[in-house]
């Protein structure tokens, strides 16, 4: 099977910069994406990592050690409407086309 | 590009009728997906379609849900009879297959109540 897991809860402030972990466990492992959810709509995709290293999009980065089963999303320069869950997915190649979604972390942005 | 559309938004309905979730996915995409999202369990894979396909359908909670991809431009998700534990979002999803990183295209959801 698949598990992965993200802290519950992340806060910060306007301007910071956030890292969210995600750590998994899958057999077959393909890749890793992000995808960002406000509250009332719909998960958006933000990243996806095949390879390991960084990806750069913006004021968003995302990170990933194959051999360490951990990947991290980074939030630069942070804003109120970043406020937001977000899911960290992993795809296996023995399930196919399917992404396992993490728990979600949900990141509040103070003034 | 109109997006993934799901309908309806918003469904009420009583304890052992039957419900019919909708989705049109993105034109040209070849994999459709349908998740259901509660606080308990997350994010959870109910079944995903290639090509109109069913590929996997692991995630079907029991026989009561079933779910149907006709041609390339419709899916749907039916629950008969429905049940209070049914009650969640219920997304649509879909992607191509070339399509780089991987992502989902997500649909607004459907939020069903079963009273």
């Amino acid at each position: 099977g698949q598990s992965l897991e993200q802290p519950s809860e992340v806060t910060a402030v306007e301007g910071a910069i956030v890292q969210i972990n995600c750590t998994y466990q899958t057999s077959g492992f393909y890749g890793l994406s992000w995808y960002q959810q406000h509250d009332g709509g719909a998960p958006t995709f933000l990243s996806y990592n095949g390879l390991d290293g960084l990806e750069e999009t913006g004021r968003f980065s995302s990170f990933l050690s194959r051999s360490d089963s951990y990947g991290y999303l980074l939030l630069q320069e942070l804003q109120m409407k970043d406020s937001a869950s977000y899911f960290c997915a992993v795809r296996d190649h023995n399930y196919g086309q399917n992404f396992v979604f993490g728990p979600g972390t949900r990141l509040s942005v103070l003034p | 590009d109109a997006g993934v559309i799901q309908s309806p938004r918003h469904e009420v309905t009583e304890m052992g009728q039957e419900v019919t979730l909708r989705c049109k996915p993105i034109s040209g995409h070849d994999y459709l997906f349908w998740y259901r999202q509660t606080m308990m369990r997350g994010l959870e894979l109910l079944i995903y379609f290639n090509n109109n396909v069913p590929i996997d359908d692991s995630g079907m909670p029991e026989d009561r849900f079933s779910a149907k991809m006709p041609n390339a431009s419709f899916s749907t998700l039916k629950i008969q009879p429905s049940e209070p534990r049914d009650s969640a979002v219920y997304f649509c999803a879909s992607r191509l297959y070339d399509q780089g990183g991987y992502g989902y295209t997500f649909g607004s959801g459907t939020r069903l109540t079963v009273v």
